[in-house]
């Protein structure tokens, strides 16, 4: 099984509607990311959380929303979805250990698709 | 702010060629680390290879190699005798503040022919 695992893999939905993509972890990091990727942009930071308490906005936060419900898991939601968030959306992890080098450990995508 | 810039969006060589793939970036950090990621069909982020940048040789993992120049802000990955399996995009990566956060370039799809 994978330590990072993202759920759904592949989702498609309608403009207007509010989605969740969860994230958990068996890895027992303390960081958590969402990024997003765009062709031509690569990966983005939409949040960062360095514990249950401690949730941070990337550079591009705007229109939406993290929970991390506990120090395994930390799910990404779109509260309205609109066509421009169509993206592939990363989870990744770090410790303070790989986080003293930046290394990020992904998880397997979640391809959203809004209509 | 923090960028990194892969200038080559798509690079096509053909296999048991050698390939360079450049990356430059903007840092203010004294001590840090740079990454290359390589994403294959399977979208799965996978780290290639990682340079220290206070150290002055150059990483290598097995056909991956660099080419740091820390003055020059300039981090280019090498893959030798290039194989189908390389076929991915690779994304270069710098951490920035302290090393919380990773910013990473646009990507280069690299595509190894038979």
């Amino acid at each position: 099984d994978a330590d990072v695992t993202q759920t759904p893999r592949n989702r498609i939905t309608k403009t207007g509607k509010r989605i969740m993509l969860e994230c958990s972890q068996t890895k027992g990091h303390d960081r958590m990311y969402w990024y997003r990727q765009d062709p031509g942009l690569g990966l983005r930071l939409i949040y960062y959380s360095f514990d249950v308490k401690d949730i941070n906005k990337g550079e591009i936060s705007d229109g939406y929303s993290v929970s991390r419900q506990a120090q395994a898991k930390f799910s990404l939601s779109l509260e309205s979805a609109i066509p421009n968030q169509t993206a592939l959306y990363f989870c990744a992890t770090s410790d303070l250990w790989t986080g003293r080098t930046g290394e990020l450990f992904f998880g397997e995508g979640s391809r959203l698709t809004v209509l | 702010a923090q960028t990194v810039t892969q200038s080559q969006p798509e690079m096509s060589v053909q296999e048991a060629e050698t390939v360079t793939l450049s990356c430059t970036y903007d840092t203010s950090e004294n001590n840090y680390y740079l990454f290359w990621y390589k994403q294959p069909p399977s979208r799965q982020m996978i780290l290639v290879i990682r340079q220290e940048a206070y150290k002055q040789q150059n990483a290598t993992e097995n056909r991956f190699s660099v080419n740091f120049q820390k003055a020059a802000k300039s981090f280019s990955l090498k893959i030798s005798d290039s194989q189908l399996g390389d076929t991915a995009m690779y994304f270069c990566a710098s951490p920035f503040q302290g090393a919380q956060k990773l910013v990473f370039g646009q990507g280069t799809r690299l595509t190894i022919n038979p």
